[in-house]
């Protein structure tokens, strides 16, 4: 089955700075990768989205990377704001297939004055 | 409806009671899905219907779980003769289908058991 899992549990950076959170996944079929943000007592936030066939995708401050060769992904904020302080979980499904998304645990932004 | 909806926010219930959990989905989605997270870990996957269907339970627990989207109203999410381990925050999820998985979560129901 499918398994994805962050490389940190927590991560803290400057207000401003970039940051960078990580996961890798299990399942070489997944094709299809979401980022969510969940603020404390609130349900999970769609941030960015890519299929398999890209390697990167932009956003608004955000980036998401792909490598499937090595089953990673990644997701950069630039410019980091107080705003951005939340949990966030890279999720992965396989496109046509009747599996859903599988969530990893999580990592706990937390961003310093 | 600008999202998903889900109530009520915080239920209670004593060991042995019946919990029942509610979604809206968005409008215009027919699929709901149906989530559990317990503290400072993921979403586990329950539940995946479309109106009317099961698509897959494959995460429901076998026993005292149920769940409907039936043709009119909101999806329910049934637990009953609910146990301490039943305690969690549960989310809803809705998607338009039709090739575009992309999931908009509600708030959650946090089922606390006593």
């Amino acid at each position: 089955g499918e398994s994805v899992g962050l490389h940190l549990p927590t991560l803290s950076v400057q207000e401003g700075d970039n940051s960078i959170i990580n996961c890798a996944y299990s399942n070489s079929a997944s094709d299809y990768f979401i980022w969510y943000k969940q603020e404390s007592g609130k349900g999970p936030q769609f941030i960015i989205d890519i299929r398999s066939n890209m390697d990167k995708r932009q956003g608004q401050r955000v980036t998401v990377l792909l490598n499937k060769t090595v089953k990673h992904l990644s997701l950069q904020i630039a410019a980091t704001q107080p705003g951005d302080s939340a949990v966030y979980f890279c999720a992965a499904l396989t496109l046509g297939s009747a599996r859903q998304l599988t969530f990893g645990s999580g990592t706990q932004l937390t961003v310093l004055p | 409806n600008a999202g998903v909806m889900q109530n009520p926010r915080h239920l209670v219930r004593r060991r042995g009671q019946e919990a029942r959990l509610r979604c809206s989905p968005m409008k215009g989605h027919s699929h709901v899905y149906w989530y559990r997270q317990l503290p400072e870990e993921g979403l586990k996957f329950m539940v995946y219907l479309q109106k009317e269907n099961i698509i897959d339970e494959s995460g429901m627990p076998k026993e005292r779980f149920s769940a409907e989207f039936p043709k009119e109203g909101p999806s329910i999410l049934r637990i009953q003769q609910v146990v301490r381990g039943d305690s969690a925050a549960y989310f809803c999820a809705s998607s338009p289908g039709h090739g575009n998985e992309k999931l908009f979560f509600g708030s959650g129901t946090q089922l606390s058991v006593l």
